[in-house]
């Protein structure tokens, strides 16, 4: 099946770095979302992103929806050990279809205290 | 709210043998979608369900994989006869239509099967 092309496919950073990952895709989406998925659990819905360029923050992330709707950044500011996990984007409206979820690649992250 | 129930947590099973995987989505939720995942492909839909009609099962790997969902709270996705390769994590998601939007899917803690 298809997936959004999303990097980096991994990160390593220090506690209080600021994190930034994208995701690309040749199609277009209507709406673009951001999964956190923890070790040993599903996917849990971050944030949200409904029209084309726009900027939408969840405490310390960040996430924006590229003009083309072909894209889409997440960034997280001052890294936590808690924030250690895979990070999925996902699309929603690809070929016209309003259910079917397309996901990314995934990025983990971790975070050295 | 409990959230999205799956059972078992665990499955390990032999080849050939019939695998039954059970989904109780949230109360209320509308859409049921079952989703696989593993190193190689990642997450990927295999069908989803609206109001306990199945509406695209076009993610469904093959005819030994069929799920049905003969009420609004509860699924099954049966594998027979199961197969070394269908070892992954199985998730279960449900989601209700809000003004149009039905994107924010909650997902169940997954099902880990491992087919020997």
């Amino acid at each position: 099946g298809q997936q959004l092309n999303q990097s980096p496919q991994s990160m390593f950073i220090q506690e209080g770095e600021d994190v930034s990952m994208n995701c690309t895709s040749s199609s277009i989406f209507n709406t673009w979302l951001w999964y956190k998925q923890d070790p040993g659990e599903g996917p849990v819905l971050l944030i949200a992103l409904y029209k084309a360029g726009e900027l939408t923050s969840n405490g310390r992330l960040t996430a924006q929806f590229g003009i083309t709707r072909k894209d889409s950044f997440l960034n997280i500011s001052a890294s936590i050990p808690s924030d250690v996990g895979i990070y999925f984007c996902a699309g929603l409206g690809y070929g016209g279809a309003t259910n079917k979820l397309i996901f990314g690649t995934g990025t983990l992250l971790a975070v050295q205290p | 709210d409990a959230g999205v129930i799956q059972s078992p947590r665990h499955e390990v099973t032999e080849m050939g043998q019939e695998v039954t995987l059970r989904c109780k989505p949230i109360s209320g939720h509308d859409y049921l979608f079952w989703y696989r995942q593993t190193m190689m492909r990642g997450l990927e839909l295999l069908i989803y369900f609206n109001n306990n009609v199945p509406i695209d099962d076009s993610g469904m790997p093959e005819d030994r994989f069929s799920a049905k969902m003969p009420n609004a709270s509860f699924s099954t996705l049966k594998i027979q006869p199961s197969e070394p390769r269908d070892s992954a994590v199985y998730f279960c998601a449900s989601s209700f239509t809000d003004r149009g939007h039905q994107e924010t899917q909650y997902f169940g803690p997954g099902t880990r099967l491992l087919v020997l």
